[in-house]
């Protein structure tokens, strides 16, 4: 079956500009995680959502950073007036169910390059 | 938030040698975890150990949570040339959340 799906695979934009990042999980899977990933280090945990909800977006960095599941499937993730810090793999990852002990499946990333 | 240091952070080694990587933490950890990532992609699920000191193998991989579930070691034997890549161990904070290590990037030449 599909995996998760991340679009675009690689964005570049320009210091201030708005981008939008999305995920497709793999069908039927309610967790969905993403997670920043900078060039040597391994992922930083960003927003987990349990359905629709964004049960813990502690990870976010500042309020230039939101992410939405409407529907419970597909997710966005957004960050406004873009930084030259915020460059990194921006990863996917769902799940079937919520649990620490569950295995996430991740997407290929997106690499966001800010100019 | 918990911390979890892996070492080393790179290695070479030859085709056929043994290695081990190490994950780190002073605090514990109810599950840890074991990827491996390759370029251009996720993360890849390798293991989840869950009791302190289990061991779990996984063809030529042995994975080991310490006693006290603040520590874990991968050791690869006979490695080959596809095990290189990028290791991580991702430690679980609280019952859904995982706080991944700093990495061990593993190369094995021919």
């Amino acid at each position: 079956g599909a995996g998760v799906s991340q679009t675009p695979s690689n964005k570049v934009t320009e210091k201030g500009k708005y981008v939008e990042l999305r995920c497709d999980p793999i069908s039927g899977h309610t967790a969905l995680y993403w997670y920043r990933q900078s060039l040597g280090q391994g992922p930083e945990f960003l927003i987990y959502f349990q359905g629709t909800g964004a049960a813990d977006d502690s990870g976010l960095p500042n309020d230039r950073f939101f992410a939405v599941r409407p529907e419970g499937s597909v997710s966005t993730l957004k960050i406004q007036r873009t930084e030259r810090g915020d460059s990194a793999v921006y990863l996917c990852a769902s799940s079937s169910l919520a649990g620490a002990q569950e295995t996430q499946y991740f997407g290929p990333g997106t690499r966001l390059l800010v100019l | 938030t918990q911390l979890l240091e892996q070492s080393p952070q790179f290695l070479s080694i030859q085709e056929g040698e043994n290695l081990t990587v190490y994950c780190n933490s002073s605090s514990v950890f109810s599950s840890l975890q074991w990827y491996r990532q390759e370029p251009g992609e996720g993360p890849v699920l390798l293991v989840t150990v869950v009791t302190g000191g289990e061991v779990k193998k996984l063809k030529r991989l042995t994975f080991q949570f310490g006693d006290a579930r603040k520590d874990s070691s991968l050791h690869i034997t006979a490695a080959q040339t596809g095990d290189t890549g990028l290791y991580l161990c991702a430690g679980a904070e609280g019952t859904y959340k995982y706080i991944f290590g700093t990495g061990t990037r593993l190369k094995v030449l021919a």
